[in-house]
């Protein structure tokens, strides 16, 4: 069985700095999808960026970006110039190649807060 | 509003009653989700449906939950005799199967408060 953790379940930042949320999966598979989430107070869980493992580069989505170490199994994410609305819940997940099934498997969360 | 939507979005009920929750997917997604998360914790899969048939369902979904997508359209998840370790916030989500990444779009979810 698939399994993703997250082993910072708080951190904060300051506006308009750098922050590191990390993650690390274990899979016998070969071929996935991983995905961080964010989780605003009382609102709907959004898609903030995703990573195919067969791609060895890096994804980038404006300020958001991925550190992505396939032998190590680990998955980090990377905020750049964070913004107040930045302050969420956030969620690594794994998700299998879609002819295997499309369940995901999400970590246990990290609160970021970030102050002005 | 085009997202996936659920209804209601609270939900407070004595132990042993039975809940019905509904969500209705983003038009035209073939693909429909249930999740389960417990207050500081990630969601945690329930089943899915493509169109009408339930294809997986978790061992989490004992036989007090049952799950259905009448006519491919919008589902219902039901709890009979809920129990107190059934509260939680209720997650429905939808994709559509064949795009590249079959992205899952989340609803605002139903919070269960058993009491």
């Amino acid at each position: 069985a698939q399994t993703v953790t997250q082993s910072q379940p708080e951190m904060s930042v300051q506006e308009a700095e750098t922050v590191t949320l990390s993650c690390t999966y274990d899979t016998s598979e070969s071929d996935y999808y991983l995905f961080w989430y964010k989780q605003p107070p009382s609102r709907q869980m959004i898609l903030v960026i995703r990573q195919e493992a067969y791609k060895q580069q890096n994804a980038t989505e404006n300020r958001f970006s991925v550190n992505f170490q396939k032998a190590a199994k680990s998955f980090s994410l990377k905020i750049s110039d964070s913004q107040l609305g930045d302050a969420a819940m956030y969620f690594c997940a794994y998700r299998r190649r879609e002819t295997s099934g499309s369940r995901l498997t999400f970590g246990e969360g990290t609160q970021l807060t970030v102050n002005p | 509003d085009t997202g996936v939507s659920q209804d209601p979005r609270h939900k407070i009920t004595k132990r042993g009653q039975n809940v019905t929750f509904r969500c209705d997917p983003i038009s035209e997604h073939n693909r429909l989700y249930w999740y389960r998360q417990t207050l500081g914790q990630g969601p945690e899969f329930l089943t899915y449906f493509q169109n009408e048939a339930q294809l997986e369902k978790s061992r989490l979904l004992s036989d007090r939950f049952s799950a259905e997508r009448p006519k491919g359209s919008f589902s219902t998840l039901e709890i009979q005799r809920t129990e107190q370790g059934d509260s939680a916030m209720y997650l429905c989500a939808s994709s559509f199967f064949r795009t590249q990444y079959n992205e899952q779009f989340f609803g605002p979810g139903t919070r269960l408060t058993v009491l």
